[in-house]
């Protein structure tokens, strides 16, 4: 079946160094786009980054990612980690086929900034 | 601005009780979706919705009704509310299905 998966749990980083969520995915669907959505404490969560064209970088708030479908990745990084960027990180991915369109997400990744 | 707004914020219920959670949008979406969150689990899709009227099951409709009357509300019905159905529930609407979706602030449900 379709599925995503992400760093789990827990992301620990000191402000001002690099951060890197991990996703990956398995999928049957041939034509697919990424989102990476935010979550903030006690909001809804909303979209941080989108991307449907592989190997092309995206970014967006000092955030960057790249849909590699070699690798069946689409990893989210910041080169320089800030405290407010601590938040509940969801990668989703789209699926459009026939049958109709599916969003599927991970589990989610909880990143926590220190200072 | 995309809005998603839900209703109550917060509830607490009693277990067999019924709970209904109630979703407005003034996106002048079609779509509109209920999901429940849960640690370990993510984001779940219960029931949406492409038109008045007329609801679809999502992954994990049991125990969940959903009601459409109108373009801008969705309802999630709790027949009889039970202790696993304790989670947030977030409300979101997109204008189609492969586009991105606006989720809502979220509703605390605890069953006790």
């Amino acid at each position: 079946g379709d599925s995503v998966t992400q760093t789990e749990g827990l992301v620990t980083v000191t402000e001002g160094l690099p951060v890197k969520l991990n996703c990956t995915y398995q999928t049957t669907y041939l034509t697919i786009a990424f989102f990476w959505y935010v979550q903030y404490l006690n909001e809804a969560p909303q979209v941080l980054l989108k991307s449907s064209t592989d190997n092309k970088r995206t970014e967006h708030q000092g955030f960057h990612a790249t849909l590699h479908k070699s690798s069946s990745s689409f990893h989210l990084q910041k080169s320089s980690a800030q405290l407010s960027d601590s938040a509940l990180y969801y990668c989703a991915l789209m699926g459009y086929g026939s049958s109709g369109n599916k969003l599927i997400f991970g589990i989610g990744t909880l990143l926590s900034v220190k200072p | 601005e995309a809005a998603v707004t839900q209703s109550p914020r917060s509830k607490v219920a009693v277990t067999g009780g019924k709970v209904t959670l109630s979703c407005h949008q003034t996106n002048n979406h079609d779509y509109m979706y209920w999901y429940r969150q849960d640690t370990g689990h993510g984001l779940r899709l219960i029931h949406y919705s492409y038109v008045a009227d007329s609801t679809e099951k999502g992954d994990i409709p049991d125990g969940y009704k959903a009601s459409r009357p109108s373009q801008e509300n969705f309802s999630l019905i709790l027949e009889l509310a039970s202790l696993s159905q304790t989670a947030v529930y977030f409300c979101a609407s997109s204008d189609d299905r492969g586009r991105e979706q606006y989720f809502g602030p979220g509703t605390r449900l605890t069953v006790l």
